[in-house]
């Protein structure tokens, strides 16, 4: 059973252009989540997916960024118009559906982006 | 609201020595989780462990022990007879355990490690 699977791994871009970053959760799971981790800092929770759904993007900033984990394929983070501030590593996890609370989180290895 | 405390930024000790790295952590459920993350050069998390807040009892997994407080609200972990590659950041998380719901992880700040041969 594959873990969660990010791309790329390493992606530059400059100022004013787009970044897409995808991840695939792991089999079977449904829940997907987004973190940022500025230099220097530690892990912020963007938002929240389930299929189809974002349910919590309180840690989304306003503009510019925007997520979807659709009924096929990866989940998709978004940046747009990008600035040297977005500059960070991404991390995506996933958990499974389960009604045990024991909503465990699964990352994977994260995407640099570097805004030149 | 939920908060970790990693006050120790950076630790640098010499190969073999202990070293303990604390985190304290806030929260107002009854129920949550901790974790601990060791983040290498590379860049990538690596996932250490996970307790629940039931459990209280202290863990040792080889070089590693981990050290739940609840009266203190404190998971500190301890590398004993530390090695060059144990260098890494370490993160301390909380998450809250919902049921039928989600849980976003709650990072601390990190404490960097330096092991010197």
């Amino acid at each position: 059973n594959a873990g969660v699977m990010q791309n790329p791994r390493h992606l530059v871009r400059r100022r004013g252009q787009e970044a897409r970053l995808r991840c695939s959760p792991m089999k079977g799971h449904s829940h997907v989540y987004w973190y940022r981790q500025l230099p220097e800092e530690g892990l912020k929770f963007m938002v929240y997916l389930q299929k189809e759904n974002i349910i919590d993007e309180s840690g989304m900033p306003k503009e510019r960024f925007s997520a979807e984990f659709p009924k096929e394929g990866p989940s998709i983070l978004r940046i747009q118009q990008v600035v040297r501030g977005d500059s960070a590593a991404y991390f995506c996890a996933s958990s499974p559906q389960t009604s045990s609370g024991n909503n465990e989180q699964f990352f994977g290895p994260g995407t640099r982006l570097t805004v030149l | 609201a939920q908060k970790v405390t990693q006050a120790q930024t950076e630790i640098s000790v010499v190969e073999k020595e202990d070293v303990t790295l604390d985190c304290v952590y806030e929260t107002r459920d009854t129920t949550y989780y901790l974790f601990w993350y060791k983040q290498p050069p590379s860049g990538e998390l690596v996932f250490l462990i996970r307790r629940n807040s039931f459990d209280e009892q202290n863990e040792i997994s080889g070089r590693y022990s981990w050290n739940f407080q609840k009266s203190t609200s404190s998971f500190n972990f301890t590398i004993t007879a530390s090695q060059v590659v144990d260098s890494a950041v370490y993160f301390c998380a909380l998450s809250e355990a919902k049921i039928y719901s989600y849980d976003k992880v709650i990072f601390g700040p990190g404490t960097s490690l330096s092991v010197i041969p």
